[in-house]
């Protein structure tokens, strides 16, 4: 069974901290998805990493893709309250005949101002 | 603008209740998805239709049930709800060969 762990599972902190989530698997990925949900709202997709060691940027948001593909962090920087929701990566497996996908445990996380 | 929709966005059935909720999309997709999420969790893949064909999750009771009449529009049907089903029901989307999957804004059921 692919698992792909998030940490932390919370994160509670002030307007303008930088943080980092992390997302974590022993299985190699072919790509791997980021994904925001807000209170009793879908999940909102927010960028996609294919290639090994890719770094793509989304304003104060940075993701990066492991050397490996196993692994991928989100980085915010200047963290604001409009930030604050429910963060979960989701990855593709390699050598499966469809596009099903293995999500995160989600990391939770709170900006007060 | 292109998206999924899924209506309604509250329902509030009683035990045993039968119940459908609707899913509908203009993103053109050939693969739709059912999810059910509970408080804060992960999204769980109950089935997903690829074109026509129907893929059932191993571990989805047969409580729950699909159909997809047409491209755009897919149900979920669940036969008897009980307590435990209350929850946050994902419908999304995607291509053929892309990963990138597009949710709608989910239907909250309460069982009572």
């Amino acid at each position: 069974t692919q698992l792909l762990e998030q940490s932390p599972q919370f994160l509670s902190i002030q307007e303008g901290e930088n943080l980092t989530v992390y997302c974590n698997s022993s299985s190699v990925f072919s790509s791997l998805q980021w994904y925001r949900q807000e209170p009793g709202e879908g999940p909102v997709l927010l960028v996609t990493v294919v290639t090994g060691g890719e770094v793509k940027k989304l304003k104060r948001l940075t993701f990066q893709f492991g050397d490996a593909r196993k692994d991928s962090s989100l980085h915010i920087t200047a963290a604001q309250p409009g930030d604050t929701g429910l963060y979960l990566c989701a990855g593709a497996p390699l050598n499966t005949g469809f596009q099903k996908l293995v999500f995160g445990t989600g990391t939770r996380l709170l900006v007060s101002p | 603008d292109a998206m999924v929709i899924q209506n309604p966005r509250y329902q509030v059935t009683q035990f045993g209740k039968p119940v459908t909720l609707s899913c509908s999309q203009t993103l053109n997709h050939n693969v739709m998805y059912w999810y059910q999420q509970k408080s804060s969790q992960a999204p769980k893949l109950l089935f997903h239709y690829y074109d026509k064909d129907f893929n059932n999750e191993a571990d989805t009771p047969d409580n729950f049930q699909s159909r997809r009449p047409n491209t755009s529009f897919c149900f979920l049907d669940i036969r008897s709800p009980g307590l435990g089903d209350a929850a946050m029901y994902l419908c999304a989307t995607s291509g053929i060969g892309e990963n990138e999957q597009f949710f709608g804004p989910g239907t909250r059921l309460t069982v009572l």
